[in-house]
């Protein structure tokens, strides 16, 4: 299987809203809400902000939100923060069994 | 709380196999969930290696499957990786977490551990 299509980066200013797009296939994004999101600060290990497409683990602010439409999934920070500031990675169940990541994007406040 | 602590050789020669632990506390591995593996080279984005049931049941990614084995010791309470015929490709941090069984989301992990191959 492929790895998702993220953009490499993405930024905005504090107070913005910024969305982060992830592009399957219809055997993995588009079949499946199984999409999750995780957040990654340098030399950190990654934490879940995202499930089932737009559920938040306990913890997280809802100022993250994840939505998808057909072969995309979108995670968007609204509010943005300085500690918002991490590569973000989303992955999808991609059937028998399989999961998948994307490439990853790294966000920026500015 | 919930804590995974992986271990093992920070080198491996190519060639060889590499073999890493993950120690889980807080949780007894037999009472549910997956856990699984999941790498990021240097500069680069996450992979799943793979993910095993308490029940020993593994399922691993297609790119790997030829030269991974994952597998749990309740007794121990920890899950191994052992990635056979390395290549620097193969040159990673290696995270261990646990899956929620549903929606394959990893939602606990461990630190990392850097496993860099070379001779």
């Amino acid at each position: 299987q492929s790895a998702l299509t993220q953009p490499p980066s993405a930024s905005g200013s504090p107070g913005q809203s910024v969305t982060i797009s992830c592009t399957g296939t219809s055997s993995d994004v588009g079949n499946y809400n199984y999409v999750s999101w995780y957040q990654q600060h340098p030399g950190k290990a990654p934490k879940l902000m995202i499930y089932e497409v737009s559920k938040r683990p306990s913890g997280v602010p809802d100022r993250f939100s994840g939505s998808k439409s057909g072969n995309t999934a979108s995670l968007t920070v609204s509010g943005l923060q300085a500690e918002d500031e991490a590569d973000y990675y989303c992955s999808s169940y991609a059937g028998s069994n399989n999961l998948v990541f994307g490439g990853g994007t790294r966000l920026t406040v500015l | 709380q919930v804590q995974l602590q992986e271990s093992g050789p920070g080198l491996v020669k190519p060639s060889e196999t590499l073999s890493l632990t993950c120690a889980v506390s807080g949780y007894s591995i037999s009472s549910g969930y997956y856990w699984g593996w999941i790498r990021q080279p240097p500069g680069k984005g996450l992979e799943w290696i793979g993910s095993i049931y308490h029940s020993g049941s593994a399922y691993y990614s297609p790119s790997l499957k030829s030269r991974v084995t994952i597998s749990v010791d309740t007794s121990k309470n920890q899950f191994s990786l052992n990635l056979s015929s390395v290549t620097a490709a193969d040159t990673a941090v290696y995270y261990c977490a646990r899956r929620l069984q549903v929606t394959r989301a990893f939602d606990i992990w461990g630190q990392g551990t850097m496993v860099t191959v070379s001779s």
